[in-house]
């Protein structure tokens, strides 16, 4: 498969834990998104890398939360001092610098803290 | 705040039919709409994209619609079938490449 893979799949973590996700991007895919999903909810944006520069923040990265991409590869999202409020499904795109900005989509890590 | 409204929020089609569902913008930047499906459990997947300059794009039984004036796109799905049951979302690629999505339309296609 040579498609966007995330790993854990599940993840259920006690409040206040520190929980670690991975993202492997399409290969060549110079581009790597995170986005979180709640129910019934479309993905919010929540930073980008191109190639190991993290370009982009939103507002919904707060402190607790760290993304890195250190050698232009995978990245990780790490979430720190977890809260309730940050159940939800963590998804990650890539894509190549172009044009179009495709974004393909991995199928998610599904977070949920007790 | 909420950049891409999309409607209507649930859409029930009987086989055979057209399935539409409508997205509107606010942000005259966005330069790029996708159109992804998701399936429960899955990952939003790529469906068809369009670009401002195009007024309607065509792949197979799914057509975007394009109006720049008004604003809005549309995904038209023709000759729905069961196995296009899914969730819709609409986005819109603001600078620095993000994507903003709307909230989603649950369609069902009933057999």
């Amino acid at each position: 498969d040579t498609g966007v893979s995330q790993n854990p799949r599940h993840k259920i973590t006690k409040r206040g834990q520190n929980v670690t996700f991975r993202c492997d991007p399409i290969s060549e895919h110079n581009r790597l998104y995170w986005y979180r999903q709640t129910l019934g909810q479309g993905p919010e944006f929540l930073t980008y890398f191109q190639n190991e520069a993290q370009l982009e923040k939103s507002r919904l990265l707060s402190d607790r939360f760290s993304a890195e991409r250190p050698k232009g590869s995978f990245s990780t999202l790490e979430i720190q001092r977890t809260e309730q409020g940050d159940s939800a499904m963590y998804l990650c795109a890539s894509g190549v610098t172009g044009i179009s900005y495709e974004q393909y989509f991995g199928p998610g890590t599904r977070l949920t803290v007790t | 705040q909420q950049q891409v409204k999309q409607s209507p929020q649930s859409l029930i089609v009987q086989k055979g039919g057209i399935s539409i569902i409508n997205c509107a913008y606010e942000n005259t930047a966005f330069d790029y709409f996708p159109w992804y499906q998701q399936f429960p459990g899955k990952g939003p997947a790529l469906l068809i994209a369009i670009r401002p300059d195009v007024s309607e794009k065509k792949e197979g039984r799914f057509t975007i619609s394009f109006n720049k004036s008004a604003k809005q796109f549309s995904l038209h799905i023709m000759d729905s079938q069961p196995g296009d049951s899914a969730t819709y979302f609409c986005a819109a690629r603001t600078s620095g490449s993000r994507l903003t999505f709307g909230e989603g339309t649950q369609l069902t296609v009933n057999p």
